[in-house]
Parts: C-alpha cells; structure tokens; sequence
C-alpha cells in the first residue's frame, strides 16, 4: 500500500460526459501528479501540483483540468469525454517540492475510466 | 528530463538474477536514475533510485557506471511475481519542475 488513496476504482460513463476523480496523496505530501494510461499510449504524464499551485504540465488535453485543494487532495476533471478517453489515470505524490532531493514519487492503483 | 533506452523485453529464469539494462547517454549532473516497476495494470511500484554510487535495497541493486550514461537495475533472485515492466527514468530533482516522465520499459518475464 503506496498510501495514495485513488476514488472511484472503476467508473463507466457516456460520451459527452463529465467525470471527476479523486486522490488523496499520502500524508506530509505536497506534491501530487496525474498520469494517463491507455493501451496504445503507455504512461503519459499529464500534470503536477505543489502545495495548490500548478507546477508542471505535460500532455494534458484543454478538455481535462485539475486542482490541488488546501487540504492537498487533488481531483481531475475530464469533460466531453470520448471513447479515446477511456484509460486508467493514476495519482501520484511526494514529499518534494522545488529544490528537494532525490524524494520518491508513489503512485496509487488507479481509477479505471470507459467511456460508452 | 534525459531520454532512456531500454530493451523492449527480457525473459529470466526463477530463481536467477535479472539484469535489466538501462541507456541514459545524456544524462545531465543534476538528473538522478530512478526504476519503478508496474504488474499488470497496477500502480507503478517504486524500485531504487541513486545518482552516481551503486545502491541496494531489499528489492534490488542498482549499478551506475562511471559516467552515469547507463546504469543496470539487478533482481538477485528473481519469481515468478517480479514479472511486469520495468521502467527506468531520468528525473531532475529539485528546481521548479521534479515530474517523472516514462518510456516504454522492459517487459521481463520470469519463467520456472
């Protein structure tokens, strides 16, 4: 057990759709990632998020959207969903923030998204 | 962050050591080597990291070479459940952006 806490487990929505996720980072951490993985595109990194701010971005589509609340839980919103949206996405965290060392990154068990 | 080169697949026996491969010619000195593993579908499991000196843990060593431009991550005994893809990566640590970006992995299968 990671300790990053992902919910829900598995969702099933219509095209069209908006769903949103959510993950608890492990306790102390402020930082927390959302990854994507569908079966023809591996791990894609999709965002970061320090202490509520935005961090780092990567190949986050303008439909998706993400926040850090002051409590550090984050939540992922995807909009107009699409069957190419269906993947599992994965939360991450660490305890490191800009000008850290070498901190782990753990990843919780995902939550698995189809879209119908 | 550095790109890696990993082979696409490995197969071990049980009971043997893995070694799994990792290019990283352009790493920079302020990247650290990070390996991560994932079985089927779960969450990405951290490994070992280490920035220029071999390290060991109850998973796994780690050997960087000299240069730091590969390194190989070694299952001393490998089961049948160390079956999954192993990712190596590249990461910046410290500085605005610390994310963790992935390849494609080796996919090591061990077999009885």
């Amino acid at each position: 057990d990671s300790g990053v806490t992902q919910t829900p487990k598995h969702l099933i929505t219509a095209t069209g759709q908006r769903v949103t996720l959510r993950c608890s980072p492990r306790s102390g951490d402020l930082s927390v990632y959302w990854y994507q993985q569908s079966l023809d595109q591996g791990l894609q990194f999709l965002i970061q998020y320090y202490n509520g701010e935005e961090r780092a971005k990567g190949n986050i589509l303008e439909r998706f959207s993400a926040q850090q609340f002051p409590d550090l839980h984050s939540e992922l919103n995807l909009s107009s969903l699409e069957l190419g949206d269906s993947a599992l996405y994965f939360c991450a965290s660490s305890a490191e923030g800009p000008g850290g060392t070498g901190n782990t990154i753990y990843f919780g068990e995902g939550s698995w998204l189809t879209v119908v | 962050d550095a790109k890696t080169t990993q082979p696409p697949s490995m197969d071990c026996a049980e009971g043997r050591a893995a070694n799994l491969p990792c290019n990283h010619s352009t790493i920079s000195g302020n990247e650290y080597v990070y390996w991560y593993r994932q079985i089927h579908s779960q969450g990405p499991q951290y490994i070992i990291h280490g920035l220029k000196n071999n390290e060991t843990n109850e998973m796994a060593s780690l050997i960087i070479t000299e240069d730091r431009k590969s390194s190989t991550l070694i299952l001393p005994h490998a089961t049948l459940r160390d079956t999954a893809v192993y990712y190596c990566i590249v990461r910046v640590v410290g500085g605005n952006n610390n994310d963790m970006r992935f390849g494609a992995g080796t996919r090591l299968t061990v077999k009885p």
